[in-house]
């Protein structure tokens, strides 16, 4: 079965500042990988997806993610962080099924 | 396009009754699926289907019931409330190899 693991539960980070949120899976497969984000109050968005092809994907808001198959991670990167951009992410990865297994998710809050 | 629409926003409910959380969504998509999100625990699916008559059970389906009798319409029953089921409950929907779009989410409090 797939898991994904989000390491760490709380990052805070300045406002301008650079940004790596972690996601590792394990999926016996080539895997879909995706990231979420959830403001407070509501539901997820998409902000990106890796389906094949360049590992190198763009998504919405500035957001970019790499999958390096060799480390099983699938981490989200923003070169410099918005107030706004405090959230919560997850990450996911889709099974056969079309199913989404989530990671715990990540709390993003941005310091001023 | 109203996409995936959940009602209620809020609900609360008294150990051992029911209600039905409803999930409907106007994009034709194939797939339906039931989330329960707790805190550190992300999302774990509960119930899925992968089009109308189908349904089958996610990670968590223990105390929920669904039925999928049309391509719209995904509901979720609690035939018996429990305090472990207080949760924030998220439907979503995808065409066959797509992201999932989601509702806003039902907040559920079992007193």
């Amino acid at each position: 079965a797939q898991s994904v693991t989000q390491p760490d539960i709380h990052i805070t980070v300045s406002e301008g500042a650079s940004l790596e949120l972690r996601c590792n899976y394990s999926y016996g497969a080539t895997p879909y990988l995706f990231w979420y984000v959830q403001s407070p109050g509501q539901g997820l968005q998409l902000l990106l997806k890796y389906f094949s092809g360049d590992t190198l994907v763009q998504g919405i808001k500035g957001f970019e993610a790499e999958f390096k198959r060799s480390q099983s991670s699938f981490n989200l990167r923003k070169p410099s962080v918005h107030w706004s951009d405090a959230a919560e992410y997850f990450c996911a990865v889709i099974d056969a099924g079309n199913m989404l297994t989530f990671g715990g998710g990540t709390r993003l809050m941005v310091k001023p | 396009n109203a996409g995936v629409t959940q009602t209620p926003k809020f609900q609360v409910l008294k150990t051992g009754q029911s209600m039905t959380l409803q999930c409907a969504q106007d994009m034709n998509h194939e797939y339906m699926s039931w989330y329960r999100q707790d805190p550190g625990m992300g999302l774990r699916l509960i119930h899925y289907s992968v089009g109308a008559g189908i349904t089958d059970q996610g990670e968590v389906p223990n105390g929920y019931n669904v039925s999928r009798s049309t391509t719209e319409d995904f509901p979720l029953r609690l035939l018996s409330a429990a305090p472990s089921q207080t949760s924030v409950y998220f439907c979503a929907s995808s065409p066959r190899d797509s992201p999932l779009h989601f509702g806003n989410g039902t907040r559920l409090t079992v007193t």
